[in-house]
């Protein structure tokens, strides 16, 4: 199947600073990734859309100023939390669609990174 | 409005017993898909099984079988044999039609112990 993978897997950062994550296909082209946030005990909450060349598209009540989004390459989409607080912490898991797969599951997660604002 | 609903928090189970995962949703597409997911404490994301609401037969993989009810919206998730190795967060999840984008509407999941 499909890999995309996450980097990093976990990252503790000060409140106030920018957190980059990054999320690859490693061996497909993804025309989307969409991103989602996880707190404890709790469901996956999608973000937004990204479509590669293009704005993505934040979900209501995400804040695009705060979550920045970039799909420059089609296998590559970065999100930056942008002066992140406490309660930015999360299990943040990014997933990648495979056009070229035949059949319904053309849709791949990442491992996903732990996000921990002190 | 809640689109996919998992009524089950957490379930118990005892090794080699079959258990079953209760999901419904809520859709007016015709066409949607419905995945079943396993999420272990590590965080990733396993695909277990997909159902088309077009498809005639309810799927099966292996020791995961959908028993699929378009007419109820129900899509449970039956484990057969259960594993230790099963013991996880289970999320139901739904992709409506093109429109959505592909992305995927997830349940609040049910957490799954299985016990020797």
């Amino acid at each position: 199947g499909a890999v995309v993978s996450q980097h990093p897997s976990w990252v503790i950062c000060k409140s106030g600073t920018s957190v980059k994550i990054e999320c690859r296909s490693l061996d497909f082209q993804a025309t989307t990734m969409f991103w989602y946030r996880q707190f404890p005990k709790q469901s996956l909450m999608l973000m937004a859309t990204s479509n590669e060349g293009s704005k993505a598209t934040y979900e209501q009540g995400v804040e695009k100023d705060k979550f920045l989004i970039n799909h420059a390459s089609l296998t590559l989409s970065t999100l930056t939390v942008t002066s992140a607080h406490p309660e930015d912490s999360s299990f943040y898991i990014c997933s990648a669609r495979d056009p070229g797969t035949s059949g319904y599951n053309e849709q791949f997660f990442g491992p996903g990174t732990r996000l921990t604002v002190l | 409005a809640q689109k996919i609903t998992q009524t089950q928090p957490g379930m118990f189970v005892q090794e080699k017993e079959a258990v079953t995962l209760d999901c419904t949703y809520d859709t007016s597409d015709p066409s949607y898909g419905l995945f079943w997911y396993k999420q272990p404490s590590s965080g990733e994301m396993i695909f277990l099984i997909y159902q088309g609401s077009y498809d005639q037969q309810n799927a099966t993989e292996g020791r995961y079988s959908l028993n699929f009810q378009k007419a109820r919206k129900s899509a449970n998730l039956v484990i057969s044999a259960s594993q230790l190795g099963d013991s996880a967060m289970y999320f139901c999840a739904m992709r409506e039609g093109i429109n959505s984008g592909y992305a995927l509407n997830f349940g609040k999941g049910t957490s799954l112990l299985v016990t020797p």
